[in-house]
């Protein structure tokens, strides 16, 4: 199936652990996203990648490290966990030129 | 700050009406208009994009944009009880060499029998 994947999908883990969200597409895009979606449902950007170029880096604590080894990957590694983390983490891929944004699954990241 | 506006509802229709969903967004420079579906627990779901003004059909939808006034709609007709979601308006801001999408907080719709 061509889709964008994300893993794992619950992630529980205690504050201040180390995690990994690791996506992937098959789409043939170039371009892919990282959205952090918190409990009001808000819906906001945190990173993206362009062919393996870091373009779009929000305000995001440096805890957050993303890293693309290819345009088909884009992982999210969180360092010191803390409850504010605790959100739905989406992944998301399109072609630059036309920004039709496709999203994986969800990644629903819980810290105790 | 770019911002992007919506009625969080719940929009409530009957079964078979029409839903119109609205969206007003800050940025004069926007270029691409987006609607996306997002079941409870799910991922959002591109239903519609357009890009120029005036109305863009597909099937039961219709999304209508005026860059003059700022907002974009989206209009559901024959409503379904499986319509019922949150409805996400998303615009394209170039800032730079990226372009990115900004999301309103979206409109929950719910279709009654």
């Amino acid at each position: 199936d061509t889709a964008v994947s994300q893993t794992p999908k619950y992630l529980v883990t205690q504050m201040g652990n180390d995690k990994s969200i690791k996506c992937e597409q098959n789409l043939g895009h170039d371009t892919m996203y990282w959205y952090k979606q918190d409990s009001k449902k808000f819906l906001k950007i945190m990173f993206s990648y362009n062919n393996k170029e870091l373009i779009i880096n929000e305000t995001v604590p440096n805890r957050f490290s993303p890293k693309s080894p290819d345009k088909a990957h884009l992982n999210l590694h969180i360092n010191s966990l803390e409850l504010g983390d605790s959100a739905v983490y989406f992944c998301a891929s399109s072609l630059q030129r036309y920004n039709e944004q496709f999203f994986g699954p969800g990644t629903r990241l819980t810290v105790l | 700050q770019k911002e992007v506006e919506q009625n969080s509802g719940p929009l409530s229709v009957p079964e078979g009406a029409i839903a119109s969903l609205n969206c007003t967004y800050s940025d004069r420079g926007s270029q691409s208009f987006f609607w996306y579906r997002q079941y409870s627990g799910k991922s959002p779901e591109l239903i519609m994009s357009i890009y120029s003004n005036g109305d863009k059909e597909d099937g039961r939808f219709t999304a209508q944009l005026n860059k003059a006034s700022q907002y974009v709609s989206l209009l559901i007709r024959d409503s379904q009880p499986s319509d019922s979601a949150t409805y996400l308006c998303a615009v394209n801001y170039l800032g730079g060499t990226a372009s990115k999408l900004t999301f309103g907080t979206g409109t929950r719709l719910q279709v009654t029998l």
